[in-house]
Order: C-alpha cells, then structure tokens, then sequence
C-alpha cells in the first residue's frame, strides 16, 4: 500500500520550453502533496505544497509564476516548469500524505535535465 | 527556529557490524518523526513514524527510538543492501504538515 508514481521519470528539455511533471497516489486518497527539488548530495528542498482544490503553497524563494502547480484531484498534483533554464536541472520528487494519516509516501523522482 | 540535525555525515561499517545513526531536533511541538531510506537516484522509502518520547518500532535488523530531544536509528548486523542515505524528518506544529529533513546520514555497508 502507499504508492506514489511519478511521471516522467526523466526528461530532456530545450531552454524556453515547459515541462510537466505528474504525480499519482495510486491507491490512497491524498488531500495534500507536496514537491520536493534535490541537489546532488543534499537533502530535499521543500518547494510548496498544494491542497485538493485549492491554490498551493510555496516555500520562500519558490517563483510560483515559474513553478506551476495542480492539485486537480484527490490522486494527481503536477508541477510544470515553465521557461525552462539550465539551472532548473534537478530531481524533483513528489510526496503524497495520505489523508487522516500525518506520514508523507514519496515518489521515486524526476530527473530533469535543460539544455 | 526549527531544526534537524543527522549525526555522522557519513558511516562505513562492516557486515554484522552494529552501530547506531543520530537525530537530534529542536522544534516546537512536536507531531511526529519520520525516518526514511534513499537509494542513489530514487525517491525517499518510508520506514518508521514516531509520535511521542519512548516510543519504539522494528523492522528486520533497524531499530528506531525516540525521546524528547533525539532519535536514534539502529542497526543491527547490517549487509551491504543497507547501504544507502537515511533521512530524518519531523514534522511540527509551526509548520503545518510539511516536514523540517535532516541532512542525512549515508551508510555504507562492506561484506
């Protein structure tokens, strides 16, 4: 039980272009996700965090024009980055928390590399 | 301010060889600790929630205990598929539902 899936597990995008990044909690209900962005060696950044229908929260710094997030439904949030820039190339990685319960289940990443 | 601090940055041990990793916090209201294990470019693996001072929880050879100030994360007679970064994170009631993670404690385990 407690499985989050993400999608793309990685991807090559162009400077300028936008990409998505999708996350799923495939057998549970989740109220809250949250994105996380890691730096090789480092511990995990939060970035925001974004409640069924309802606006996110980002992280002081976090440029919400830049980092597009909806949480549509009860099992998908995405993160679009949009504009992308050589100094996005990160691992972004997803955590659901499932509702009732205060333990965050995370995906297993998304390698995003801008050329 | 709320902090979360993993003590040794690193460890190399030997197969069967026991030892313990650190998490010490400080943070006001404590609603509960998490531990976690990463592998080299994957997602954070669950591993144990602690709510309150004295609790403990096992599974197969790691151990997690907490008090009011730390916990600990122990090992025992670990194989080299232990080998990984393990986080520690919290969560409190200045931050809602979001966690405060540890820098990590990697862990290499030799046969």
């Amino acid at each position: 039980g407690a499985v989050v899936s993400q999608h793309p597990s990685w991807v090559i995008c162009k400077s300028g272009t936008s990409v998505k990044i999708e996350c799923r909690s495939l057998d549970f209900q989740a109220t809250t996700m949250f994105w996380y962005r890691q730096f090789p060696k480092q511990s995990l950044m939060l970035m925001a965090t974004s409640n069924e229908g309802s606006k996110a929260t980002y992280e002081q710094g976090v440029e919400k024009d830049k980092f597009l997030i909806n949480h549509a439904s009860l099992t998908l949030s995405t993160l679009t980055v949009t504009s992308a820039h050589p100094e996005d190339s990160s691992f972004y990685i997803c955590s659901a928390r499932d509702s009732g319960l205060e333990t965050q289940y995370f995906g297993p990443g998304t390698r995003l590399l801008v050329l | 301010e709320d902090q979360v601090t993993q003590s040794p940055e690193a460890l190399r041990l030997q197969e069967g060889e026991s030892s313990s990793l650190n998490c010490s916090y400080t943070v006001s209201g404590l609603r509960g600790l998490f531990w976690y294990r990463q592998d080299p470019g994957k997602g954070p693996e669950f591993l144990f929630t602690l709510y309150s001072a004295g609790e403990e929880k096992e599974k197969e050879r790691l151990k997690a205990t907490l008090t009011k100030k730390e916990s600990f994360l122990h090992i025992t007679a670990p194989k080299p598929e232990d080998s990984a970064t393990y986080l520690c994170a919290v969560q409190a009631g200045s931050t809602g539902t979001a966690l405060i993670f540890g820098k990590g404690t990697t862990l290499s385990v030799s046969s």
